[in-house]
């Protein structure tokens, strides 16, 4: 099976602009979790969808969301960047069937806002 | 919501010692412990998990211990080995519909 692919590898914005990030699952996932990880921070978790409905939400602003369609592939949207927005943004997938799954990772996309 | 602290931030040990990497959680409920590791420049995976029903897992050269009263839980590895450094997390989370709650890392260095 295919891994968690996200697209694109880097992307490099400028403040105010809005950015689009993509994750699709491993096949036969419906689960897939969005997290933004920064140097000494660790990963911090910005939501969950299963089967299209946004099923957990982190403690992040309103600039981000996210979406989950029927195939299960997902985006998240970055409104107005800031530059604290820089960061390595992961996907990951899980079946979604029960709590305690094991979480596959995507390589993430490493977003720059200059 | 659940807080997962992690301690130390930073390991350096000589290759063919042990390293421990210790986590403490906030959520009394929580039930599943897993164990992340991120190599340079590459996704997390996991290498090892415990769930709340047991007190300590191996495999191989790593082992997991929790103690729920304490409420916290330890990862160790033993005989260390230069590819063993990376950045390891812990992780906690409970049986209902809430998300995987990671500590901030330990990133560990094993000196050949």
């Amino acid at each position: 099976k295919a891994g968690v692919t996200q697209t694109p590898r880097y992307l490099i914005k400028t403040r105010g602009q809005q950015v689009t990030l993509s994750c699709s699952p491993i096949s036969g996932h419906r689960s897939v979790s969005w997290y933004q990880q920064t140097p000494g921070q660790g990963l911090q978790f910005l939501f969950e969808y299963f089967s299209e409905t946004q099923r957990n939400k982190g403690n992040f602003p309103g600039r981000f969301s996210g979406r989950q369609f029927s195939n299960s592939r997902s985006e998240m949207n970055v409104s107005t960047l800031e530059l604290g927005d820089s960061a390595l943004y992961l996907c990951a997938s899980s079946p979604g069937q029960s709590t305690n799954e094991k979480l596959f990772f995507g390589s993430g996309t490493q977003l720059s806002v200059l | 919501g659940e807080n997962v602290e992690q301690h130390p931030s930073t390991l350096s040990v000589q290759e063919g010692d042990s390293a421990v990497i210790k986590c403490t959680y906030s959520d009394s409920a929580s039930n599943y412990f897993p164990w992340y590791k991120q190599e340079l420049g590459k996704r997390p995976q996991l290498i090892i998990d415990i769930r709340s029903n047991v007190g300590e897992k191996k495999d191989q050269r790593i082992a997991v211990t929790l103690n729920k009263t304490a409420k916290h839980f330890s990862l160790h590895i033993t005989e260390t080995q230069p590819e063993d450094s990376a950045v390891y997390f812990c992780a906690a989370k409970n049986s209902g519909n809430t998300p995987l709650v990671f500590g901030k890392g330990t990133r560990l260095s094993v000196i050949a």
